[in-house]
């Protein structure tokens, strides 16, 4: 079956402008993730979905940033009014409870 | 909150050798421990994973070990191949929680 999908793949904005990413998770998985990586560095988490429990937020660098999810479906993540710092791959990842299977992205550049 | 430290940074070994990369994590409360290799320009790909109830776990190439007293665990990577060369990341976490991720180990596979 098909894996995490995210869209776009790539992203040029204007600083100050908003940008909204999505991601589709894999069928029947209930955990969703985000998590941002600048170029040559880790993976620093976002905001994270199990279920219907209230998400994990506690990633989220600024009141720029949300994230919504539709039940168990796709999943948007929304930078309002971007800044240049903003600008890296944000990974989108689903599983089941603890498992986490990454998509192949979303580079955001902020010019 | 979680805090993951993974050593080393980089790391190179002749083809055929094998190669280790260690990882500790701070909070006794993880229970999920799972490795991702990602390639350039690409999504973190899971590889491997141990749960706190095993101490070790092979598959073909690769183990895994877990020391859950000392809070510290490895991965064993035997008879490397120029594709092993990748970044590679642990990661802890578990219990429907989010996932707190190593810093990564750039592993070059010299032929």
């Amino acid at each position: 079956g098909a894996g995490v999908s995210q869209s776009p793949s790539n992203k040029v904005t204007e600083k100050g402008k908003d940008v909204e990413l999505r991601c589709d998770p894999i069928s029947g998985h209930t955990a969703l993730y985000w998590y941002r990586q600048r170029l040559g560095q880790g993976l620093e988490f976002l905001i994270y979905f199990q279920g219907n429990s209230a998400p994990d937020k506690s990633g989220l660098p600024s009141d720029r940033f949300s994230a919504e999810r539709t039940g168990e479906s796709v999943s948007t993540l929304t930078i309002q009014r971007t800044q240049q710092e903003d600008s890296a791959v944000y990974l989108c990842a689903s599983g089941v409870v603890d498992e986490a299977f990454f998509g192949q992205g979303t580079r955001l550049t902020v010019v | 909150g979680e805090n993951v430290e993974q050593h080393p940074s980089t790391l190179s070994v002749q083809e055929g050798d094998s190669a280790v990369i260690k990882c500790t994590y701070s909070d006794s409360a993880s229970n999920y421990f799972p490795w991702y290799k990602q390639e350039l320009g690409k999504g973190p790909q899971l590889i491997i994973d141990i749960r706190s109830n095993v101490g070790e776990k092979k598959d073909q190439r690769i183990a895994v070990t877990l020391n859950k007293t000392a809070k510290h665990f490895s991965l064993h990577i035997t008879e490397t191949q120029p594709e092993d060369s990748a970044v590679y990341f642990c990661a802890a976490g578990g219990s429907a929680r989010q996932l707190t991720f190593g810093s990564g180990t750039q592993l070059t596979v010299l032929p």
